[in-house]
């Protein structure tokens, strides 16, 4: 069983640009969290989805920043006129939807605004 | 709000030495607790967990308690080795709600020294 797989896994964009991440949750996993580790710090919460909704966006940027998790396909956190404080590692995590359940998570997409 | 503090590091330890890691909570209720440790270039694993005040999670030699009268979790090894080299996060994860998101402490840098 594969686990939760992020792409690109390094991704370079000059100030303007757009960014998107995509994360593939594990099989059988029907919800998914985003979080952001800004340098030096720790991981915060960025957004939580199902399939095809948006449950808890409080952690997310009021501009610029937008999540989806459609029926068929990753979930897809995208990031408009990136600027250089958008420079983070970002990581998805996944789990099958119980409450009580562990959130697994990908190896992380290492974006880097010149 | 709820939040995690944990002991900044980097701690260096020389192999076979004695490892604690701090870790206090502040929470709404009583939280689920969690170690996750994020080797170099990876994402994070889950490395134990504990649900109710004054259980002992435990894996690969690292303990911790969850101490309700101290709201602490803080991490325990007897004697560490090189491949413990890594950056462990404490975590948080209230109960109840529309949501199961994490709360993330700064993050503690072990470094093992042959």
């Amino acid at each position: 069983n594969a686990g939760v797989m992020q792409n690109p896994r390094h991704l370079v964009r000059r100030r303007g640009q757009e960014a998107r991440l995509r994360c593939s949750p594990m099989k059988g996993h029907s919800h998914v969290y985003w979080y952001r580790q800004l340098p030096e710090e720790g991981l915060k919460f960025m957004v939580y989805l199902q399939k095809e909704n948006i449950i808890d966006e409080s952690g997310m940027p009021k501009e610029r920043f937008s999540a989806e998790f459609p029926k068929e396909g990753p979930s897809i956190l995208r990031i408009q006129q990136v600027v250089r404080g958008d420079s983070a590692a970002y990581f998805c995590a996944s789990s099958p939807g119980l409450a009580e359940n562990q959130q697994f998570f990908g190896p992380g997409t290492r974006l880097t605004v010149l | 709000g709820d939040s995690v503090t944990q002991m900044e590091g980097p701690v260096t330890l020389s192999e076979e030495a004695f490892l604690t890691i701090n870790c206090t909570y502040t929470a709404t209720g009583y939280p689920s607790l969690f170690w996750y440790v994020q080797y170099p270039g990876e994402g994070l694993q889950l490395l134990l967990k504990a649900t109710k005040a004054d259980d002992k999670g435990s894996n690969k030699g690292f303990e911790a308690t969850y101490r309700k009268e101290t709201t602490s979790f803080h991490l325990e090894k007897g004697s560490v080795q090189v491949s413990d080299s890594a950056v462990y996060f404490c975590a948080s994860r209230g109960m109840g709600g529309a949501t199961n998101k994490l709360i993330f402490g700064t993050g503690t840098l072990l470094a093992v020294q042959p």
